[in-house]
């Protein structure tokens, strides 16, 4: 079984501001470790995914996380954040087992990033 | 990637009923599965959706109140049923494997029970 732990429920950052979301996870077996972003009142868009390789993974908007297996963290961060990036960011794992994507997602409780003009 | 669709997109429901919702995935996806996110919380798996057999379902959930199909790849429903103000939540159903590495989130469903 896995979980995972956002450590910080919400965090309020100055636009332009640098921002960390905290992601560390507990699993038996390899993982898969994805972030996601949800809008107000929309549902989940994937915003990065490491899977295996680099350990640094960018993805859409600026974000980036890294993979660190020894510390089981995924942190994701944005060097300057905007207006536009409010919303609720959820850290997940799956097992990584062949045919990433086949196999549920455990999902953390969600950080929301609050961007101050 | 898959883009995930959903029907109804939210549903204002008297206790005691029940309510279908629709998933449709644009690609064969090999996996289909349906999370509840209740009010202020973190998504919570129901069941995977299985083709053409029963669904597979975690702990704390059961058929009886929340029936799934599966009939195609592409295709899944889930029922709430003798709803209760309980299950207001946002219901998403989600896909993944095979032609994706990865799990596509449909809009989701915003369900309130009176």
């Amino acid at each position: 079984a896995q979980s995972v732990t956002q450590l910080d429920s919400q965090v309020p950052v100055f636009e332009e501001a640098p921002v960390e979301l905290r992601c560390n996870y507990s699993s038996s077996v390899s993982v898969y470790l994805f972030w996601y972003v949800q809008y107000p009142n929309q549902g989940l868009q994937l915003l990065l995914k490491y899977l295996s390789g680099s350990t640094l993974v960018k993805g859409i908007n600026g974000f980036e996380a890294e993979f660190n297996k020894s510390q089981t963290s995924f942190h994701l961060r944005k060097p300057s954040v905007h207006i536009s990036d409010t919303a609720e960011y959820f850290c997940a794992v799956s097992p990584a087992y062949s045919g990433a994507g086949s196999y549920q997602l455990t999902f953390g409780k969600g950080t929301k990033l609050s961007v101050i003009p | 990637s898959a883009v995930i669709s959903q029907k109804p997109s939210r549903d204002i429901c008297q206790r005691g009923t029940s309510l279908t919702i629709q998933c449709q995935v644009d690609s064969q996806v090999t996996m289909m599965f349906w999370y509840r996110q209740q009010p202020g919380q973190s998504l919570t798996l129901i069941a995977t959706a299985n083709q053409g057999s029963e669904a597979t379902y975690e702990s704390g959930f059961v058929i009886d109140k929340f029936p799934i199909s599966r009939p195609n790849l592409t295709f899944s429903t889930l029922t709430v049923s003798n709803m209760s103000p309980e299950d207001s939540s946002i219901y998403l159903c989600s896909g993944g494997g095979g032609d994706t590495d990865t799990q596509y989130f449909g809009p989701g469903t915003r369900l309130t029970v009176l």
